[in-house]
C-alpha cells in the first residue's frame, strides 16, 4: 500500500469550477507539502502545512492531522491551473504522492 | 527573482558511461537536494547536502551516485556507470533551511540512457 495516496488521479473541469484534490497518508509526519508540476516538468512549491489551513490567492490548503488527510482547493479555476498537483509528506523521510493531473477546459 | 538553474536540459548518454548533471542553486541557500522522476512515476528523493557533506540519502542513492559542490556555486550529481533504469528527469532544489518547505526547484534535466 502506498504511504501517500492522492485522489483523483485525473481531473478535468470547466473554467470557473471549484476544484478539490485530496491527499491521505499513513505515516507520522512533521509537515505536508503541495507542489505544482507544470506541463514542461518544472516543479513549484505551493504550500507547507503542519496544521490548519493556508491560503494563497485562489489556492487553499487544509490539513487534518488526526485523520491524516489534506486537501488542496482551487477557487475560480482557470486553464492556466492545468498541471499535476503533488502531495509530499515529511516524516522520517520525504515521500511523494503520484500526483493528480488537472485539466481545466476554457 | 533568483532561481535554480540546471544544465543541460536534456542529456543523452550511452549505457555504462558516466554522466554529470549540473545545478546552480540560489546563491544564499544552504541546503541542496536532488530528486528524480522516472517517466510516468512519482518524484523520488535522492539526496540532501549541507555544509559540504551529505545530510540524508535514500535507498536509491547507491554507490553509483555521488554529489559534489566543487566551487561554491555549482552542485553536481554524478552517475558513474549509467544503466537504462537511470533514465529519468532529475530535479535539483535548494533552500535556506532543512526540509521540503520553501524549496526552490530547477526545471530539471531529462536524462536518457541508450
Amino acid at each position: 500500500k502506498n504511504e501517500v495516496e492522492q485522489s483523483p488521479q485525473n481531473l478535468t473541469a470547466q473554467e470557473g469550477e471549484f476544484i478539490t484534490i485530496n491527499c491521505s497518508y499513513s505515516v507520522g509526519i512533521s509537515a505536508l507539502h503541495w507542489l505544482q508540476q507544470h506541463p514542461g516538468g518544472g516543479i513549484v512549491s505551493l504550500f507547507m502545512l503542519s496544521s490548519g489551513k493556508k491560503k494563497h490567492g485562489r489556492l487553499i490548503a487544509t490539513i487534518n492531522i488526526q485523520e491524516k488527510h489534506s486537501s488542496l482547493h482551487i477557487t475560480a479555476s482557470h486553464p492556466r491551473d492545468s498541471a499535476v498537483y503533488i502531495c509530499a509528506v515529511v516524516g522520517d523521510k520525504i515521500i511523494f504522492g503520484k500526483g493528480t493531473r488537472l485539466h481545466i477546459l476554457p | 527573482e533568483p532561481e535554480v538553474t540546471q544544465t543541460p536540459s536534456h542529456q543523452v548518454t550511452q549505457m555504462g558511461q558516466e554522466v554529470i548533471l549540473r545545478c546552480v542553486p540560489i546563491s544564499n541557500h544552504l541546503y541542496f537536494y536532488w530528486y528524480r522522476q522516472i517517466l510516468g512515476q512519482k518524484v523520488e528523493f535522492l539526496v540532501s547536502f549541507y555544509n559540504n557533506e551529505i545530510s540524508e540519502k535514500s535507498e536509491i542513492f547507491d554507490d553509483q551516485f555521488s554529489v559534489e559542490r566543487p566551487d561554491g556555486s555549482n552542485f553536481t550529481l554524478k552517475i558513474r556507470s549509467t544503466k537504462l533504469e537511470d533514465s529519468a528527469m532529475y530535479f535539483c532544489a535548494s533552500n535556506l533551511g532543512l526540509g521540503l518547505g520553501s524549496q526552490h526547484f530547477g526545471d530539471g534535466t531529462r536524462l536518457s540512457i541508450l
